[in-house]
């Protein structure tokens, strides 16, 4: 089983700044099967990359992703409001994974 | 437009089983795989399993062999898990999400993340 393991668990940063969040895999993840998705508090996860650097739809274009093989990058370019909450990475191209999530926080 | 719908929320002794409904609509059914997803209180996401809307095949996270059971009613667009043998440590909720990947060539399928999540049903496990 691939394992992800994400950092920082925390990440406190303000409103406008850059935020860099990052998912390392235990063997290489084939053919960049790497999602990230957002998560708020009482609500479902909400895909926002997949195939480690396509937006899905609707999603801004704040959030890039970056990567390949056993790293890979989640970039929220200016931070809005909005974007506090958890982040988990997951990989779908052996089995399916979930890193343990990162929390990004308001500081 | 896409929705996934789930059934409410659930209190089970030790021991009992639940069965957790996911209705879709806005999308051909038996076109996508469907996920399975849990978080326990405070935690993250531990994936469960897919099934086959189309054929009903199954393909089940080693730890919950033997005690899940994913199934679908293609009349009414709706998947199901079913998880047995209940612990304290099954509270937790529960979420279906569409997979995004796709068919190719002659019925082979290409999985992908989820892109659709239901919006989760609480089960708690409590004597």
């Amino acid at each position: 089983e691939i394992v992800l393991t994400q950092s920082p668990g925390t990440l406190s940063l303000s409103p406008g700044e850059r935020a860099t969040l990052s998912c390392r895999a235990s063997q290489s993840v084939s053919s960049s099967y790497l999602a990230w998705y957002q998560q708020k508090p009482g609500q479902a996860p909400r895909l926002l990359i997949y195939g480690a650097s396509s937006r899905a739809t609707g999603i801004p274009d704040r959030f890039s992703g970056s990567g390949s093989g056993t790293d890979f990058t989640l970039t929220i370019s200016r931070l809005e409001p909005e974007d506090f909450a958890v982040y988990y990475c997951q990989q779908y191209g052996s089995s399916f994974t979930f890193g343990q999530g990162t929390k990004l926080e308001i500081k | 437009q896409v929705q996934l719908v789930q059934s409410g929320a659930e209190v089970k002794k030790p021991g009992a089983s639940v069965k957790v409904s996911c209705k879709a609509s806005g999308y051909t059914f038996t076109g996508y795989y469907m996920h399975w997803v849990r978080q326990a209180p405070g935690q993250g996401l531990e994936w469960m399993g897919w099934i086959n809307p189309n054929s009903g095949g199954t393909n089940y996270a080693q730890k919950f062999q033997g005690r899940v059971t994913m199934t679908r009613d293609t009349s009414i667009s709706t998947a199901y898990m079913e998880l047995s043998r209940l612990r304290s440590d099954d509270t937790a909720v529960y979420y279906c999400a569409r997979d995004s990947g796709h068919y190719y060539g002659s019925g082979s399928y290409l999985t992908g993340a989820g892109d659709y999540w239901g919006q989760g049903t609480l089960v708690t496990v409590s004597s």
